[in-house]
């Protein structure tokens, strides 16, 4: 069966730091991947997905980037965080409807 | 653009009280409506596709049906495990990104 791991679970971090956010899945190959973003626990916010390795296509424009270096392995990241980057950020994958959550993991931004 | 709109936006229910969540959505042309189930601090929980207009599905005591312009969520004596924020997305034909709704807070009280 199929697995989606995020870590952390959480994060604090102080306004102007990097993050790094990672996304592995296991028992599928070369699915899609997605990156949301969901602000006072409603609707989510599609920020990147990914169909292949190194392929990514970007939803909303702002200072947070990905990258698939790995087949199942998805990183979402910032060079320098900003107070309105606070949410929970949500992975999913995908290889023919429906899509499929991780945990999330929760980052303030202080 | 795509739109999903949820309403009502909040149910509170007794325990055995059933009820429907209903999801509008416009679309050019629709691959598929999805339905979801989030638990506070969690990923959401993919609950049901629906394809086309008549199409029902069903799992314990929830029912999904689809018409050409909204879902509905039909909730048959529920109990307090079913509170929950129940999620709707659509899929249009011509690419794989959803676009959700902002959900409908289902709190059940024994």
């Amino acid at each position: 069966s199929q697995t989606i791991h995020q870590w952390p679970a959480t994060l604090v971090q102080p306004v102007g730091s990097p993050l790094s956010l990672e996304c592995t899945v296991e028992g599928t190959s070369n699915p899609n991947l997605y990156w949301y973003r969901q602000a006072a626990g409603r609707g989510l916010q599609l920020l990147f997905y990914s169909v292949g390795i190194g392929q990514i296509s970007s939803e909303v424009p702002q200072n947070l980037s990905a990258s698939r270096p790995q087949d199942r392995q998805f990183i979402l990241s910032s060079k320098k965080l900003l107070l309105s980057d606070s949410g929970f950020y949500l992975c999913a994958w995908s290889t023919r409807d429906e899509q499929f959550f991780g945990p999330g993991t929760r980052l303030t931004v202080l | 653009e795509d739109q999903v709109t949820q309403s009502p936006e909040a149910l509170r229910l007794q325990e055995g009280e059933s009820s429907s969540l209903n999801c509008s959505y416009t679309v050019s042309g629709l691959r598929g409506l999805f339905w979801y189930r989030q638990d506070p601090g969690k990923g959401p929980e993919f609950l049901f596709t629906l394809y086309s207009a008549g199409e029902e599905k069903e799992k314990e005591r929830l029912k999904a049906t689809l018409t050409k312009k909204e879902s509905f969520l039909h909730i048959t004596a529920p109990k307090p495990e079913d509170s929950a924020t129940y999620l709707c997305a659509v899929r249009e034909t011509s690419g794989s990104r959803l676009t959700f709704g902002e959900g409908t807070q289902l709190t059940v009280n024994p």
